[in-house]
């Protein structure tokens, strides 16, 4: 069975302090990680897929990067508004849907002004 | 309007009421999802459409009753529900097509049962 575990569940940084959320995984042959961004009362915004080991990808102060076990979303100076939850989902390649993405319950972010 | 779209924002029922959640999408997209967001809980698929056919069903009970009359619209027919069917319902759409299967979701309906 698919598993997405997200660490740590909470991070609380102080504008401008850089830091990392990981998102480990345990799915039968990858097809896809993505990561997301939610805001309170909101539903998820999407922000990067990442389809093999090695690839990067960059949006404005965030970068994904992936390995074959986790994944790491990389915040380089945060503002206050980078304060939401993000969430990390895979889908598999073998046995699966095409349509099934599996979540990890999410790391909460606060950044502080 | 843009993107996938849902109405109501916020409901309260009821546990002998009857309900539906409508959802739009804007996107052209030809597969749409319903899923279920409790606290604490990762995001639960529950419901998928492709090309207007139900795909995929994932235990849910029959108190909930999806239809999608067309590849824009989805609707989520709820009745009898229970307390702990509260929650936030998401519905989201995606192209399925070889190398994309990103789901792009709308804001969600907060769903309260009494």
């Amino acid at each position: 069975e698919d598993q997405v575990t997200q660490s740590p569940e909470a991070l609380r940084l102080q504008e401008g302090e850089s830091s990392s959320l990981n998102c480990s995984y345990t799915v039968s042959g990858l097809r896809g990680l993505f990561w997301y961004r939610q805001d309170p009362g909101k539903g998820p915004e999407f922000l990067f897929t990442l389809y093999s080991a090695g690839e990067e990808k960059e949006k404005e102060r965030l970068k994904a990067t992936l390995t074959k076990k986790e994944s790491f979303l990389h915040i380089t100076a945060p503002k206050p508004e980078d304060s939401a939850t993000y969430l990390c989902a895979v889908q598999a390649r073998s046995g699966g849907s095409n349509y099934k993405l599996t979540f990890g319950k999410g790391t909460l972010l606060t950044v502080n002004p | 309007e843009t993107g996938v779209t849902q109405t109501p924002r916020h409901l309260v029922m009821g546990m002998t009421n009857k309900k539906s959640l409508k959802c739009e999408q804007h996107l052209g997209h030809n597969a749409m999802y319903w899923y279920k967001q409790s606290a604490k809980k990762p995001l639960e698929l529950m419901f998928v459409y492709s090309l207007e056919e139900r795909v995929e069903n994932n235990s849910v009970p029959s108190r909930f009753s999806p239809e999608c009359p067309n590849s824009s619209h989805l609707f989520l027919h709820l009745h009898t529900l229970q307390p702990e069917d509260s929650a936030l319902y998401l519905c989201a759409s995606s192209q399925v097509m070889a190398g994309t299967y990103e789901q792009y979701f709308g804001p969600g309906t907060r769903l309260t049962v009494t």
